[in-house]
């Protein structure tokens, strides 16, 4: 699977977009980006996922360039409770009975403040 | 509520002591995973089941040996543990492919 590099951490005040960029420059044509948050001590929970086209979803954004190279997250309207871990994975949707492994990284910490 | 489930949430052993993590998932997935994750490091696969079948292996120790004894449920047994292994240890399921929905997780700590 492809790397990919976030920044280490950003602020987003409460009310505001928050925008969280992702390098993923080696991404091969069947690699997916995956967007994953952690809020402390508890279980990832998956945010969205897109191969080419923009999506959105009821949590966020999501925006991939044309040459697939790197992509944004956007939550449009931060709250604190998004206050977490955000990590940017590429991988391979194997088809069959095949599983997709997701490889972690050390994420982006997003701070939402008042 | 992400329709994983893992029990117990906290669980603190001796070394020399022998217990169970247990996941159990509502989504009608046919695969799971557990994945451990230390302090200050990224999350780290360690067993993967597809269709009840152990399908990686990411170098576990033995003192870890997890079943799945059908698609909805999945364990990891513990013992003579050491105090490295302190970590909070994630269990998820997927629909093959697709993404994974992670448990809250179990805090385990070895003394």
């Amino acid at each position: 699977d492809a790397k990919t590099t976030q920044p280490t951490s950003m602020d987003c005040a409460e009310g505001r977009a928050a925008n969280l960029p992702c390098n993923h420059s080696t991404i091969s044509g069947n690699e997916y980006v995956y967007w994953y948050r952690q809020i402390h001590s508890q279980g990832p929970q998956y945010i969205i996922h897109g191969l080419k086209n923009n999506e959105t979803n009821e949590m966020a954004s999501l925006i991939i360039t044309e040459d697939r190279k790197s992509s944004t997250l956007i939550l449009p309207h931060a709250t604190l409770r998004d206050t977490a871990v955000y990590y940017c994975i590429v991988r391979a949707n194997a088809g069959g009975t095949s599983y997709g492994k997701l490889t972690f990284g050390q994420g982006t910490i997003l701070t939402v403040h008042p | 509520e992400t329709g994983v489930t893992q029990t117990p949430r906290h669980l603190v052993m001796g070394m020399t002591n022998k217990k169970s993590l247990k996941c159990e998932q509502h989504l009608g997935h046919n695969a799971m995973y557990w994945y451990k994750q230390s302090a200050k490091k990224p999350l780290e696969l360690m067993f993967v089941y597809s269709l009840e079948e152990r399908v990686e292996n990411n170098s576990v120790p033995s003192r870890f040996s997890p079943e799945c004894p059908n698609s909805s449920h999945l364990f990891l047994h513990l013992h003579t543990l050491q105090p490295e292994d302190s970590a909070l240890y994630l269990c998820a399921s997927s629909q093959v492919a697709n993404e994974q929905f992670f448990g809250p997780g179990t805090r385990l700590t070895v003394l």
